[in-house]
């Protein structure tokens, strides 16, 4: 069962255009919603995280809005730059250790 | 503030044949925690290790065990592997009962099983 579903798989997006990517999860006990970036033969990194009590937070180009009641949390990278290309994974933490969705591959084209 | 390493990079392993992975924790974490990232995967938590101890463990085989040492570097340990073994294995070092539950990744080390 997969606890955390994010979509698209891939995705394809202009420079300077806005990158969106959605997640949603079922258990509630979670309370801890970080993202974190993938480049090839890399780790993942921490790139931006929150928690349910919020509904936006933001880091420069980096936004993840979370709405408690649907169970969904997404990322927007604002002015996506081709250095953004890379795997993004969502995650959830909370009565379990870290689960991550299954990743969206982002290519920003010139 | 030294960040999460990991040893050996690469690695190429026989079916059968036992590994042993390793992973130095980012400066002032206590706890590591493995995943297992199958290519075109998310990363799928093996086990983690606070104070020495396993701390929570995923859906993996018992062949797959571990260390955490005194100074919070620990060991990933696989035992009669399988093709299927094949992945990046990565280290995350967290601080636990922060608030923030952050955990940072070293860069993995590639097994491949022949």
């Amino acid at each position: 069962q997969q606890q955390v579903k994010q979509s698209p798989q891939s995705l394809i997006v202009q420079k300077g255009g806005i990158s969106i990517i959605n997640c949603a999860y079922e258990n509630t006990a979670f309370d801890y919603f970080p993202w974190y970036q993938q480049f090839p033969g890399k780790g993942p990194a921490l790139l931006i995280a929150i928690r349910p009590d919020v509904s936006e937070k933001k880091e420069g180009r980096f936004t993840i809005s979370f709405n408690k009641s649907a169970k969904q949390f997404s990322l927007h990278i604002m002015d996506s730059q081709p250095g953004d290309s890379a795997t993004y994974f969502c995650a959830a933490l909370g009565n379990t250790p870290l689960v991550f969705g299954k990743g969206t591959r982002l290519s920003v084209i010139a | 503030e030294t960040g999460v390493t990991q040893s050996p990079t690469h690695l190429i392993k026989t079916r059968g044949q036992q590994v042993t992975l390793r992973c130095s924790s980012q400066s002032g974490h206590n706890t590591v925690s493995w995943y297992q990232q199958a290519l075109g995967q998310g990363p799928q938590f093996i086990f983690q290790y606070y104070r020495e101890e396993e701390n929570g463990r995923g859906n993996f085989p018992p062949r797959f065990s571990g260390l955490q040492f005194p100074n919070y570097s620990s060991e990933l340990n696989v035992n009669a592997l399988e093709l299927d073994d094949s992945a990046l294995y990565l280290c995350a070092s967290s601080l636990q009962g922060r608030v923030g539950y952050e955990q940072y990744f070293g860069p993995g080390t590639r097994l491949t099983v022949t």
